[in-house]
Order: structure tokens, then sequence, then C-alpha cells
């Protein structure tokens, strides 16, 4: 399996929703990344776990909760975002180290109404 | 503030032709060099990574890389159509404090039929 999932492809959320962005692998990698990508740029970095432990923080606001339960899944966390929320979120492994690369899901395409 | 430049184009070439991208970064500590390629909406795909100075191929695909300029670049051979796509290049850094792919803001290439 070489693959990176991400659930679900879409989703539109009110102001005041919560809702959870799922990631899984199955390569045994041991790093997990969500990115941010927003039109016409490039992805941006959120959070890094390393080993199921947050290793950077992006200055994410509070509103991005994420949580990594084991080694192949990565969750993020909505709560209260705002219409410039809106994005591709994306999740990616790699090897322990990343200077593999990474290895990107498909993405959730996230709208905030 | 580490930063990756790249033209951001759209560079448009003639089918078969040779497409030049290029970048330069400015983190001396990063080591490893990777280019993924997106298409309109899709998530990045990594097509090449390099390590060290010189070339590296891979079928149609060439990576250079001049540490000492910190200079990488990606020349595709025989550019078709289906190559066209944003190419964005990612230098990972082996900074203890940020350990994570920094992406350029891509280059779009338009391959012409």
């Amino acid at each position: 399996d070489t693959e990176v999932t991400q659930t679900p492809k879409h989703l539109v959320m009110g102001m005041t929703n919560k809702k959870s962005l799922k990631c899984e692998q199955h390569m045994g990698h041991r790093a997990m990344y969500w990115y941010k990508q927003k039109a016409k740029k490039p992805p941006e970095l959120m959070f890094v776990y390393s080993y199921e432990k947050l290793s950077i923080n992006e200055s994410v606001p509070s509103r991005f909760s994420p949580e990594c339960p084991n080694s192949s899944l990565l969750n993020l966390h909505l709560h209260a975002l705002q219409p410039e929320d809106s994005a591709l979120y994306l999740c990616a492994s790699s090897r322990q180290g990343g200077d593999y690369g990474y290895t990107f899901g498909s993405g959730t395409r996230l709208t905030v109404v | 503030q580490k930063e990756v430049e790249q033209n951001s184009g759209p560079l448009s070439v003639p089918e078969g032709a040779i497409a030049s991208l290029n970048c330069t970064y400015s983190d001396r500590g990063s080591q490893s060099f990777f280019w993924y390629r997106q298409y309109s909406g899709k998530s990045p795909e990594l097509i090449m990574s390099i390590y060290s100075n010189g070339d590296k191929e891979d079928g149609r695909f060439t990576a250079q890389l001049n540490k000492a300029s910190q200079y990488v670049s990606l020349l595709i051979r025989d550019s078709q159509p289906s190559d066209s796509a944003t190419y964005l290049c990612a230098p990972y850094s082996m900074d203890t404090g940020r350990r994570a792919l920094t992406f350029g803001s891509g280059t779009r290439l338009q391959v012409q039929p």
C-alpha cells in the first residue's frame, strides 16, 4: 500500500459547526503532516507529527486541532472556522526525517459558509 | 525566513521541446531537494528527488543541483501536453527546529500542442 487516504474529499461547513478531517497511511511512515493550500498558492505547513508526537505547530489558530491517535492515523478537528479558512487541506506522510520526500493524500476541499 | 524562489510563469513551450524550470533557495541547511507536479485541483505528486551536486536523470526528467549556488532545476525533455501543470520545488531543511519541506510558489508550465 503506497497511498495516503484522506476523507472526506469535499466538506462544506458552517462557521458554528464542528467537523473532522481524517488521514490514513499504511506505509509504516512515522512522520505525518497537515498542509493548507489556497488557490494558486503553494502548500503551507500547519502541523508535523513525528512518532505520534506533535513536533511542529506553525502558529496555527486554535480553531484547528490536530490529533494523531496512532502511527497510521492523523485527524484535524475543525471548530468555529472562518470563510477565509476555505482551502484544500493536504495530509502527507514520510519516513522519519522526511528526506526521502513526502507522499500526499488527494486532499479535502473545505468550504466554510 | 527561509525562502524558495521560483518563476511563477506561465512558461509556455511547444510540444516536443525542452522545458527548463528553475529554483533558488536561501537555507544552506537544505540537503535534499524535491520536485512535485501538481495538476489543477489535485494534490502534489513527487516526480524527482536529488541529494548531491550534479545531474540526476529519470526518463524524460533531469534534475540538476548546485549547492554552492543554492540552485536546483528541472528539465523536461520531449514535453507533452500532459506535462502542463504547476511544478513545485521543495528543499528539505535539516535545521533541527524545522525538519519539513518548504515549497516554492511553483512554476506553471503550459505545453502547446
